[in-house]
């Protein structure tokens, strides 16, 4: 069965510093990639997806994510994060024989710390 | 255009009790997709509903239904609740025309509570 995984449950970081949340996933075929955020008593939000081309994509809010199709990885990074990235960040994946499934990772929470 | 809305936020129920979710997608969007978020299994796809139709379902017992309407608009519903049911359920929407080249735009979830 397909399935995501995100490298941590918790990640907390001071202001400033950089950011990278793991996501791996498991499907050997073509694949759609997607960051959603979901802040505080907010619901779920995009913040970049990945479906074909630069494997390099950017997002919202200064993030970016790059896709390396040898590793199955599509990791979230930040060079500088701030006390309002605190949220829970979900990879997730759409593959070509899954139609509207989208299989989500069980998410990183992010605490920034002022 | 305005986003996914998501009827009522919030809903207590006893259990054996039956419940009824709403959802209106993003205007011109005609698939819509239902996900059942827990802390301790995160988010899981229950189905997907595309022209009326139950296009794609995830693994969860048929007392979990739903259903399109014309105007695209989609109900869920949970018979004979179980505490286990308590969760927040989301609804995504997409154009639903592209396969799996799609993106999902999520509404703000209805909070259900089973006591």
């Amino acid at each position: 069965a397909q399935s995501v995984s995100q490298h941590n449950h918790h990640v907390i970081l001071s202001e400033a510093a950089s950011l990278e949340l793991g996501c791996n996933y498991s499907y050997g075929g073509t694949v759609n990639l997607f960051w959603y955020v979901q802040y505080p008593g907010q619901h779920l939000q995009l913040l970049l997806k990945y479906f074909s081309g630069d494997p390099l994509v950017k997002g919202i809010k200064g993030f970016e994510a790059e896709f390396i199709k040898s590793k199955f990885s599509f990791n979230l990074r930040k060079p500088s994060v701030q006390w309002s990235d605190t949220a829970e960040y979900f990879c997730a994946v759409n593959g070509d024989n899954y139609g509207q499934n989208f299989v989500f990772g069980p998410g990183t929470r992010l605490s920034v710390l002022p | 255009k305005a986003g996914v809305t998501q009827t009522p936020r919030y809903l207590i129920k006893t259990r054996g009790q039956q419940v009824t979710l709403s959802c209106s997608p993003i205007s011109g969007h005609r698939s819509v997709s239902w996900y059942q978020q827990t802390p301790g299994q995160g988010l899981q796809f229950l189905f997907e509903y595309f022209s009326e139709t139950q296009r794609n379902k995830g693994n969860f017992p048929g007392r979990f239904s739903g259903r399109q309407f014309s105007n695209s608009r989609s109900e869920m519903n949970v018979s004979t609740l179980e505490l286990g049911d308590s969760a927040l359920y989301l609804c995504a929407s997409s154009g639903g025309d592209r396969g799996y080249q799609e993106t999902q735009y999520f509404g703000p979830g209805t909070r259900l509570l089973v006591l």
